[in-house]
């Protein structure tokens, strides 16, 4: 079983909806939360990040964290066609000496349709 | 400001041949990570460096390390080079412990 599990979908809305990502994960150790968007040919871009659980909103997005359930949430409001790409959960453990260790979802590819 | 820069953008290589990939990190992070990423294991953790020492490495065999320069610069190597090399490398930068990572658009090695 993997640590971080994603649907990778493809996930097809039109645009205006609302769409909720998820990803859910095993290790209790796990404190810094992180949604990224990556278009094709391009690296991944820092969308939202969280230390431990909560809510934080930048603009149209909202990140949750329920470390109880371990589960993650990213929600956008107001979908674009430029909202269109893959959309990676990432999560790591402080481990010694400060290192950090990105775990990733697979992705979930997202199509807004006009 | 200038964002994480990787070079050479694409690689094509011979199996058994070697390959060095370079990253500059954002201006003032000392924090840089190697990722792999392929479609069917997505993004794998290689190893991160902190003023030029390693202090997490992931679960790829010898033929894969790095080290990274004190200007933060940093290198990764594959030596003896295989078909399953294939894949888009990513490299990362982070300020700091408890900052998210900010990614380079990646070169991506195809071995032929």
């Amino acid at each position: 079983q993997k640590e971080v599990e994603q649907d990778p979908g493809p996930l097809s809305v039109p645009e205006g909806a609302i769409v909720s990502l998820n990803c859910t994960y095993s290790n209790s150790a796990f404190q810094y939360f992180m949604w990224y968007r990556q278009y094709s040919r391009k690296g991944p871009e820092l969308l939202m990040y969280t230390y431990s659980s909560g809510n934080k909103e930048d603009g149209r997005f909202t990140a949750q964290v329920d470390k109880s359930s371990k589960y993650i949430s990213l929600f956008i409001r107001d979908s674009q066609p430029s909202d269109s790409a893959t959309y990676l959960c990432a999560m790591s453990a402080e481990g010694n000496q400060g290192a950090q260790k990105l775990v990733f979802g697979q992705g979930t590819r997202l199509t807004i349709n006009p | 400001k200038a964002g994480v820069t990787q070079t050479p953008r694409y690689l094509i290589k011979t199996r058994g041949q070697q390959v060095t990939l370079s990253c500059s990190p954002i201006s003032g992070h000392r924090s840089v990570s190697w990722y792999q990423q392929t479609p069917g294991q997505g993004l794998q953790f290689l190893f991160e460096y902190f003023s030029e020492t390693q202090r997490n490495k992931g679960n790829f065999p010898g033929r894969f390390s790095g080290r990274q320069f004190s200007n933060s610069r940093s290198e990764m190597n594959v030596s003896t080079l295989e078909l399953g090399d294939s894949a888009l490398y990513l490299c990362a930068s982070s300020l700091r412990t408890g900052y998210g990572y900010t990614f380079g658009s990646g070169t991506r090695l195809t071995v032929v």
